[in-house]
């Protein structure tokens, strides 16, 4: 399985401002994905990031509230920008290993005041 | 529109018991399933798996069952132990190799008593 590794790995901001999550790979991957996961709920899927093309949204989700960048296959970042209350959650970044299964990295526990 | 459930909360078990999770599924078209077991202040740890061709997976202490005319599968873990008290995430998939998408349950608590 891959190794992944997210930074911050929380942090407390005030409302207004704008975070940026990175996620790191140890190997070469074409899909990353960014989940959510808010308080007592589910995990969500925010967005595809492929190399080398525009970030796929789901439902719900715009680029301009979470900006992500894929500069190559083994990085990713995703903003939380103009931050609300709402949007203390738990952000994970995934990728796909052998056959159909999906890895996790350790989260950002994100609180915003 | 939640295509993939987990009824129970949470479960309390005794050590070396079977714990049984349950998660049901509406849509048809999911063909891969995936459990994973989530500790606070953690990233999901994938745990087991399976494809809509099988009816049973097992791996070591886990078997996944799915039950594909009833929309239901189940993670059995024979002897439960404490280090297995975590939320655990039932997930399914549309179009395997395709968009990679997961859709989450809500999560079980299972809680193993010494």
């Amino acid at each position: 399985s891959a190794v992944i590794s997210q930074k911050p790995s929380r942090d407390i901001c005030q409302r207004g401002t704008s975070l940026t999550i990175q996620c790191q790979v140890d190997s070469q991957v074409t899909m990353m994905f960014w989940y959510r996961q808010q308080p007592g709920q589910s995990l969500t899927l925010i967005a595809t990031a492929n190399q080398g093309s525009e970030a796929t949204y789901e439902s719900g989700f715009v680029i301009d509230k979470f900006p992500i960048s894929r500069p190559n296959l083994t990085f990713s970042t995703l903003t939380v920008s103009n931050m609300s209350p709402e949007d203390s959650s738990i952000y994970l970044c995934s990728v796909t290993g052998i056959g159909d299964t999906q890895y996790f990295g350790p989260g950002t526990r994100l609180t915003v005041l | 529109d939640q295509q993939v459930k987990q009824n129970s909360p949470s479960l309390s078990v005794q050590e070396g018991r079977i714990s049984i999770l349950n998660c049901d599924y509406t849509n048809s078209m999911f063909d891969y399933f995936l459990w994973y077991k989530k500790y606070p202040a953690e990233g999901p740890t994938f745990l087991i798996s399976i494809s809509s061709i099988k009816d049973k997976n097992e791996d070591g202490r886990f078997t996944v069952f799915l039950n594909k005319s009833a929309k239901h599968l189940s993670l059995h873990i024979v002897p439960s132990q404490p280090g297995d008290s975590a939320v655990y995430f039932c997930a399914a998939k549309l179009f395997s190799g395709n968009t990679g998408k997961l859709i989450f349950g809500q999560g079980t608590t299972l809680q193993v008593k010494p």
